[in-house]
């Protein structure tokens, strides 16, 4: 079945250190895969996506996400962690059914940055 | 980037009442549109996709008759929940997907915070 997965349901940083927020999938055929944030009680905003090129993948707010195929992953990173950047973190992969695409995501990974 | 609204923001209800929630695509046109719903502390479920024109697909599991969806134009999607109990209360969330360069990335509206007493 196709999916994605988050395996932490909490990562915690200290404000100025690196940060990563992990992500693997499983699909058929190219992977498009996306990360979003949410915010308390707000929609998701889009951080960045990769449907092809390079593997690194710059995106809004100074993240960026590295895709591994070999590993099936595509995990959030950021150098230096800022405490608003402490929000919900969800990454999501397009899979195909019939002739049309949907957008499933993972279980969220809250990520609390600590001053 | 693209923008997209809900509204209402909030919406509390007797039980037993429909509720109708609004999603627009604001700065492009919406050939997709999606609505999720979203268990305090938990992922997005999707609920059902809508295309411009045509019937919404459902996801296995969420009642079409209960949870009533309309895309009437390319800027324009509604999710209305009929006979509302309190196992509905949730956030609601819209999604929209353009055409053209915005064609693989769903944007989403701010959500839609349903209480039913």
């Amino acid at each position: 079945a196709q999916s994605v997965a988050q395996p932490e349901d909490q990562v915690n940083v200290a404000e100025g250190n690196p940060l990563t927020v992990k992500c693997t999938y499983s699909v058929s055929g190219n992977p498009y895969l996306f990360w979003y944030v949410q915010y308390p009680n707000r929609g998701l905003q889009f951080l960045l996506k990769y449907i092809t090129g390079d593997n690194l993948v710059k995106g809004s707010y100074g993240f960026e996400a590295e895709f591994n195929k070999s590993q099936t992953s595509f995990h959030l990173k950021k150098p230096s962690a800022l405490v608003s950047d402490s929000a919900l973190y969800f990454c999501a992969v397009r899979v195909l059914y019939s002739s049309a695409s949907k957008i499933i995501f993972g279980s969220g990974t809250r990520l609390s940055i600590r001053p | 980037g693209a923008v997209v609204s809900q509204h209402p923001s909030r919406v509390i209800c007797k039980s037993g009442t429909s509720v109708k929630i609004e999603c627009r695509s604001l700065d492009f046109q919406a050939t997709t549109m999606f609505w999720y719903r979203q268990f305090p502390k938990k992922s997005l479920m999707l609920m059902a996709t809508s295309n411009e024109g045509s019937k919404a697909t459902y996801e296995q599991g969420v009642e079409k008759d209960k949870f009533l969806i309309n895309h009437a134009s390319l800027t324009l999607s509604t999710l209305t929940v009929t006979s509302a109990h309190p196992e509905d209360s949730s956030f609601y969330i819209c999604s929209a997907r353009g055409t053209g360069t915005a064609q693989e990335t769903q944007y989403f509206g701010p959500g839609t915070r349903l209480l039913v007493l």
